[in-house]
């Protein structure tokens, strides 16, 4: 899987858009661009993922650059309960394939994440 | 919506003891996984299972066992618990696409 890149920290006030930025300049052209998230003492929650184009979900909006070599989380109205660690992966997205029959297993590999913070 | 649930939140247990962490999900998804979250180590994959009575090796194997006898569920066995064991906890299911996580057993074997 390819690695990825995200600033360990970043502050956003409360009732503002979130932007989280993720470098990933080795991705193949199969990985997809996954976002979670985990809050203090939580187990990780899946927020959106993407291929090429940009995604929106009840949650939040993922804007791929078109080289594919970054990509943005947007949160639209942070709240405090937004407050986590936000993870990007990249990774070949379909779990279903034969991956277990040769060894090595298809878990996802979370890396340091960005802190977001937000504050009141 | 997507629900995966963990048996306990918060366990403690002596060394030597066995503990059972049980897994659930709602989803009717074949794929189910099994990880350790340590500070410093991050999400490490112990075992996983693409379908009933089957299961796979992860990274850290040694020192667990698993059983998935039905489809909803996949419990993850510490056959005699170690201090070295104390750990996070997260059970996941996945569909083709996507793993969804439980909320995670906080595990402190004394």
């Amino acid at each position: 899987d390819a690695k990825t890149t995200q600033p360990p920290s970043m502050d956003c006030a409360e009732g503002r858009a979130a932007n989280l930025p993720c470098n990933h300049s080795t991705i193949s052209g199969n990985e997809y661009v996954y976002w979670y998230r985990q809050i203090h003492s939580q187990g990780p929650q899946y927020i959106i993922h993407g291929l090429k184009n940009n995604e929106t979900n009840e949650m939040a909006s993922l804007i791929i650059t078109e080289d594919r070599k970054s990509s943005t989380l947007i949160l639209p109205h942070a709240t405090l309960r937004d407050t986590a660690v936000y993870y990007c992966i990249v990774r070949v997205g379909v779990l279903a394939l034969p991956w277990y029959s040769g060894g090595g297993a298809d878990g996802l590999t979370f890396g340091k994440g960005t802190h977001l913070i937000i504050q009141p | 919506d997507v629900k995966v649930t963990q048996s306990s939140r918060y366990l403690v247990k002596r060394t030597g003891e066995k503990v059972f962490l049980e897994c659930v999900q709602d989803m009717d998804h074949e794929n189910m996984f099994w990880y350790r979250q340590d500070p410093g180590l991050g999400l490490r994959l112990i075992y996983f299972s693409y379908d009933v009575k089957m299961k796979e090796k992860g990274d850290i194997p040694e020192g667990y066992s698993v059983s998935r006898e039905k489809k909803e569920r996949f419990s993850l066995i510490l056959e005699s618990a170690s201090t070295n064991q104390t750990s996070m906890y997260l059970c996941a299911s996945s569909s083709v696409e996507t793993q969804y996580f439980g909320p995670g057993t906080r595990l402190l074997v004394l």
